[in-house]
């Protein structure tokens, strides 16, 4: 069964220390990673979109990379206005484009 | 990016009644779009497949009867909620992917439509 884990559940952070968040996914083949930033509320935002092991995007303070079995959101010197939940999702080659969630990455960076 | 709508934002209603949500593709046309629900502090919970011109594909365990999509054109799609009852209170959010079927697409999302059934 094609799973998403997300890990940590919840991260308080100061501001300025860098740390990264995992998403780990079992799937049957994968068609692309995404991430997205949800703020209370709101609907996500997205962020990155990965396909394949090696790549790397960046924007900001923000850094996504990919392998085989998981990907990484690295946050630099993050400011609190980074804290939100962090989402990962996955497609597979099922022949839909149905998403796969995990179950989110809560992040607060405290000033 | 492209831009996701959807209207209302929150609604408030009685038990018993119906609820219509639209969500709109604001600068791009969506074959498909992806109805989601979201309790607090958890993640989102695909609840169908919107297909216009055809009919819905819901997960398994979302009842068809109870929450009704219509995807009109290629820029709408709605979700009616029928007679309404507290347990169907939740965050409702709606996405769309923008290029072709089959294709690599990220799915942009709306505001989402929160829901509250006195």
């Amino acid at each position: 069964e094609d799973q998403v884990t997300q890990s940590p559940e919840a991260l308080r952070l100061q501001e300025g220390e860098s740390s990264s968040l995992n998403c780990s996914y079992t799937v049957s083949g994968l068609r692309g990673l995404f991430w997205y930033r949800q703020d209370p509320g709101k609907g996500p935002e997205f962020l990155f979109t990965l396909y394949s092991a090696g790549e790397e995007k960046e924007k900001e303070r923000l850094k996504a990379t990919l392998t085989k079995k998981e990907s990484f959101l690295h946050i630099t010197a993050p400011k609190p206005e980074d804290s939100a939940t962090y989402l990962c999702a996955v497609q597979t080659t099922s022949g839909t484009y149905k998403y796969i969630f995990g179950t989110g990455t809560r992040l607060k960076v405290l000033a | 990016g492209a831009v996701v709508s959807q209207h209302p934002s929150w609604v408030i209603c009685k038990s018993g009644t119906s609820v219509k949500i639209e969500c709109r593709s604001l600068d791009f046309q969506a074959t498909t779009m992806f109805w989601y629900r979201q309790f607090p502090k958890q993640s989102l919970m695909l609840m169908a497949t919107s297909n216009e011109g055809s009919k819905a594909t819901y997960e398994q365990g979302v009842e068809k009867d109870k929450f009704l999509i219509n995807h009109a054109s290629l820029t709408l799609s709605t979700l009616t909620v029928t007679s309404a009852h507290p347990e169907d209170s939740s965050f409702y959010i709606c996405s769309a992917p923008t290029g072709l079927a089959g294709a690599y697409n990220e799915q942009f999302f709306g505001p989402g439509t929160r829901l509250t059934v006195l």
